[in-house]
């Protein structure tokens, strides 16, 4: 089965820091993703990439960018964390060239939950 | 702009009641709809998934959902809850065919009382 791992469970930074959150798969996916999600809001996507070293914004890019050297690993950077990005942080991973009717899904890490003090 | 709604931000069912969560969407043409499942601590699961066909659509965990063009909705619903399907459920739609880029719903609360 896909596993989708996320380094850190929970994770606290102070204001003004440069964090990184880091998203491996084991899966050999083409597809990553990096999801946030606020109570009330639901999930919203901040950055995805379809292969190895491209990258491309999603629906809240601002205060975030990404790094996608090797296919297995999709990190997020706070390049100065603040507070309103105290957020679940959500990676997800997808095999493209499955048959898109019988399997399309993504597969999700279990979360990192930041906490910007 | 495409878009999902779940009107329901908190549900309390009692354990063995039926469950109806409401989803409705907004987009240009035939939507890729989905349902995921949080459970505390857990990324998300996903339910169920309508593409096309057959507007009824059977998931996991005796889960299923309609397709009704008509009303731009994607209802989830399973006819006995168990105590273990208290959880957090999102509605999803697939905002740009094939990409995987989804476009989520506030999500809906499940609690199940004894």
């Amino acid at each position: 089965d896909v596993k989708v791992t996320q380094s850190s469970r929970y994770l606290v930074k102070r204001t003004g820091e440069k964090v990184f959150l880091e998203c491996v798969q084991d899966m050999d996916h083409e597809n990553m993703f990096w999801y946030r999600q606020d109570p009330g809001l639901g999930l919203r996507l901040i950055y995805f990439s379809y292969d190895v070293k491209m990258k491309e914004k999603g629906d809240i890019p601002e205060g975030y960018s990404v790094s996608r050297e090797k296919k297995e690993r999709f990190s997020l950077i706070l390049e100065s964390a603040s507070t309103n990005q105290t957020s679940m942080y959500l990676c997800a991973s997808r095999d493209p060239k499955r048959d898109s009717a019988t399997n399309e899904k993504l597969f999700f890490g279990s979360g990192t939950q930041l906490s910007v003090l | 702009a495409q878009s999902v709604t779940q009107p329901d931000i908190h549900i309390t069912v009692s354990e063995g009641a039926s469950l109806e969560l409401r989803c409705n969407y907004s987009y240009g043409a035939t939507p890729y709809l989905f349902w995921y499942v949080q459970s505390p601590g857990q990324g998300l699961q996903l339910l169920l998934k309508y593409f096309s066909g057959d507007t009824l659509v059977q998931g996991i965990k005796g889960f299923e959902a309609e397709f009704k063009r008509s009303q731009s909705s994607f209802n989830l619903r399973k006819p006995s809850v168990h105590w273990s399907d208290a959880a957090e459920y999102f509605c999803a739609v697939e905002g740009v065919r094939n990409t995987g880029k989804l476009i989520f719903g506030q999500g809906t609360t499940l609690q199940v009382k004894p």
